[in-house]
């Protein structure tokens, strides 16, 4: 059974700070993606990491994944407020006919003080 | 263009009652999820619809779940004989391949009084 893992799960931080968060997961996949939540919104699309070694990067978030490890990385350079929300990785556990069967991780809570 | 729509926003009944949840899948998307969210659960996949495959139904809880997807498009959940623990958020997402993102509604917050 496809298991996944986020640290930490809340995370504050100031503005201008770097930081990571984790997500292991606990079978084969090459296929991760990650979301970001904001308070009583839905999930939105943040990036897609289809193959090992695959780094995608927009404004101050980098995402990495590195299949062999089962581990993909959010990184986040020089904090803003505005990045504050719930970012959650999801792995595709391979769904029958081509469809996707995510697994999140628990969500890690974000918080970046001015 | 137009995004995933679900309805209602917000429903709330009482134990015992059959609920129906319906979503609207961003146009020419050919799978569809349901998951549901909850503080103590995170999100939970409850069934997948992908073209005119079987259904992949293996989350759904117990046997009061049950979904539809008619025409390839317009899903509903229903949820029978409510209980307090279904009380969460159910999204619905739709994505077009499976190298894509899915797109999540704004989900229907149900509360079973």
């Amino acid at each position: 059974e496809l298991k996944v893992e986020q640290n930490p799960l809340f995370l504050s931080m100031q503005e201008g700070k770097n930081y990571t968060i984790y997500c292991n997961y606990s079978t084969t996949s090459d296929r991760l993606y990650w979301y970001r939540q904001d308070p009583g919104k839905s999930l939105e699309s943040l990036f897609v990491l289809l193959s090992n070694g695959a780094v995608k990067q927009e404004g101050r978030l980098m995402a990495s994944l590195d299949t062999k490890a089962r581990l993909s990385t959010l990184h986040i350079t020089a904090a803003v407020h505005d990045l504050s929300a719930t970012y959650f990785c999801a792995v595709d556990g391979e769904g029958l006919q081509g469809a996707q069967k995510l697994v999140f991780g628990q969500g890690t809570r974000l918080t970046i003080n001015p | 263009g137009a995004g995933v729509s679900q309805s209602p926003s917000n429903k709330v009944t009482e134990k015992g009652k059959d609920v129906e949840l319906r979503c609207d899948p961003i146009s020419g998307h050919t799978a569809l999820y349901w998951y549901r969210q909850s503080l103590g659960q995170g999100l939970e996949f409850l069934i997948y619809f992908q073209g005119n495959s079987a259904p992949d139904k293996s989350g759904l809880p117990s046997d009061r779940f049950s979904a539809e997807r008619t025409g390839g498009s317009v899903s509903t959940l229903t949820i029978q004989r409510t209980q307090q623990e279904d009380s969460a958020v159910y999204l619905c997402a739709s994505s077009y391949k499976r190298d894509q993102p899915q797109h999540f509604g704004d989900g229907t917050r149900l509360s079973i009084l």
